[in-house]
């Protein structure tokens, strides 16, 4: 199993360029999400999913969007890049069932670290 | 508004002593805390969680109590080894609310 992967693992954007951050994983989880991490600063969740095509924001939406067409894949679009962008994006991924909701323990991807200029 | 309070941005211990991590929340309705350690470029990984029912639980070295009325929970790690230097994360969820992530703690184990 490789888990839940990430591409790219750096990057760097123009402001106002556009990209999409890939995270799949290998493990069945119904939960996917997307969190990014600034500098000293804990993880903020964009965006969730808690099956395909069922995707919900998280705290800090604005500027992103996602799809989920299939239970592997998560990815995440960057319209229109801004400097406030700049950060590390974490995809995760977690097995929940019935009330437990979004309990199951998060297995996290390595990162994308994204600089936008 | 911080729900999750991680006051100490760093500590440092030495090799074989007892580390001690702290976490405050403020939201009443959290039932289920966690917590991740992360290396350096890397993602976060799961160590150990407690639910409101409980008050501690324990997996080998690693122990985390709650104390529900002072909304407060710590993670000891005995002893403390120069493998566990690293950034600890507490998160905290409601019933069917995602995690709440605090803003870590960098644990450096001396020596």
């Amino acid at each position: 199993n490789a888990g839940v992967t990430q591409t790219p693992k750096f990057r760097i954007l123009k402001i106002g360029q556009s990209m999409t951050l890939q995270c799949a994983q290998d493990m069945n989880h119904n939960y996917m999400y997307w969190y990014r991490q600034d500098p000293g600063m804990g993880l903020k969740l964009i965006y969730y999913s808690v099956g395909a095509g069922i995707t919900d924001k998280g705290e800090v939406p604005n500027g992103y969007n996602v799809s989920r067409s299939t239970t592997e894949d998560f990815p995440l679009r960057l319209e229109l890049a801004a400097p406030s962008q700049t950060s590390v994006y974490f995809c995760a991924s977690s097995y929940s069932s019935g009330l437990a909701g979004g309990r199951g323990t998060q297995y996290f991807g390595p990162g994308t670290r994204l600089l936008v200029l | 508004d911080q729900q999750v309070k991680q006051n100490s941005p760093s500590l440092s211990v030495q090799e074989g002593r007892i580390s001690i991590l702290n976490c405050d929340y403020t939201n009443s309705m959290f039932d289920y805390f966690l917590w991740y350690k992360k290396y350096p470029a890397e993602g976060p990984t799961f160590l150990i969680s407690i639910s409101s029912i409980k008050d501690k639980n324990e997996d080998g070295r690693f122990t985390v109590f709650l104390n529900k009325s002072a909304k407060h929970l710590s993670l000891h790690i005995v002893p403390s080894q120069p493998g566990d230097s690293a950034v600890y994360f507490c998160a905290a969820s409601a019933p069917n609310t995602p995690l709440v992530f605090g803003k870590g703690t960098r644990l450096s184990v001396i020596a």
